[in-house]
């Protein structure tokens, strides 16, 4: 079946200092790819998105950047600032269907 | 975007015990979600919810021991029959928006389960 996953468990950065989390995929049929902030006690939070037509998207410091040619995901958090202590998912779709997430990474900031 | 309010926010369930977990939505959905989280694991989806008819349940996950409801666009209900406490996670609703083509599912802070 499909399946997202992630290289890094957990990451831990300087504030300031840019993040880039990354994330394979494996199925090759999904168009549709996404990001997702997780706060302690809260549910996860829309962050960025990109279809299969791009490879490159970006947001308010942060970008997506989509390799489908290694089905490879990464999100790079610019500047980046206690707030962005999370755990971070992506997760891949077809279509209007349903999303399969990725295990997930803990991001942490150092002052 | 959309308010996704689900109660309760959490609970604490005696094993062989059932849960009802209600969804509401203020915004009109296409598509409403269940997933699962267990604790320090990522999101699992349970079922689509469908309107009217049965849910769609993934692999792994049952009618029996998941019935899902959902009479209307807007609400949905998760039963977790007959608890474990396996069952111990946290339960979110997701949805997609009315119109919106492939757009970001919408997330509930879900329900917080603990079996004991």
């Amino acid at each position: 079946g499909e399946s997202v996953g992630l290289h890094l468990p957990t990451l831990s950065v300087q504030e300031g200092d840019n993040s880039i989390i990354n994330c394979a995929y494996s199925n090759s049929a999904s168009d549709y790819f996404i990001w997702y902030k997780q706060e302690s006690g809260k549910g996860p939070q829309f962050i960025i998105d990109i279809r299969s037509n791009m490879d490159k998207r970006q947001g308010q410091r942060v970008t997506v950047l989509l390799n489908k040619t290694v089905k490879h995901l990464s999100l790079q958090i610019a500047a980046t600032q206690p707030g962005d202590s999370a755990v971070y998912f992506c997760a891949e779709g077809q279509g209007a269907q349903k999303l399969v997430f990725g295990q997930g990474t803990r991001l942490t900031i150092n002052p | 975007s959309a308010v996704i309010s689900q109660k309760p926010s959490r609970d604490i369930c005696q094993r062989g015990t059932s849960l009802t977990i209600q969804c509401q939505v203020d915004s009109q959905v296409t598509m409403m979600f269940w997933y699962r989280q267990q604790p320090g694991q990522s999101l699992t989806l349970i079922a689509t919810a469908n309107q009217g008819s049965e849910a769609t349940y993934e692999s792994g996950f049952v009618i029996d021991k998941f019935p899902i409801s959902r009479p209307n666009l807007t609400f949905s209900t998760l039963t977790v029959s007959n608890m474990s406490p396996e069952d111990s996670s946290i339960y979110l609703c997701s949805v997609r928006l009315t119109g919106v083509g492939s757009s970001p599912l919408h997330f509930g802070n879900g329900t917080r389960l603990t079996v004991t």
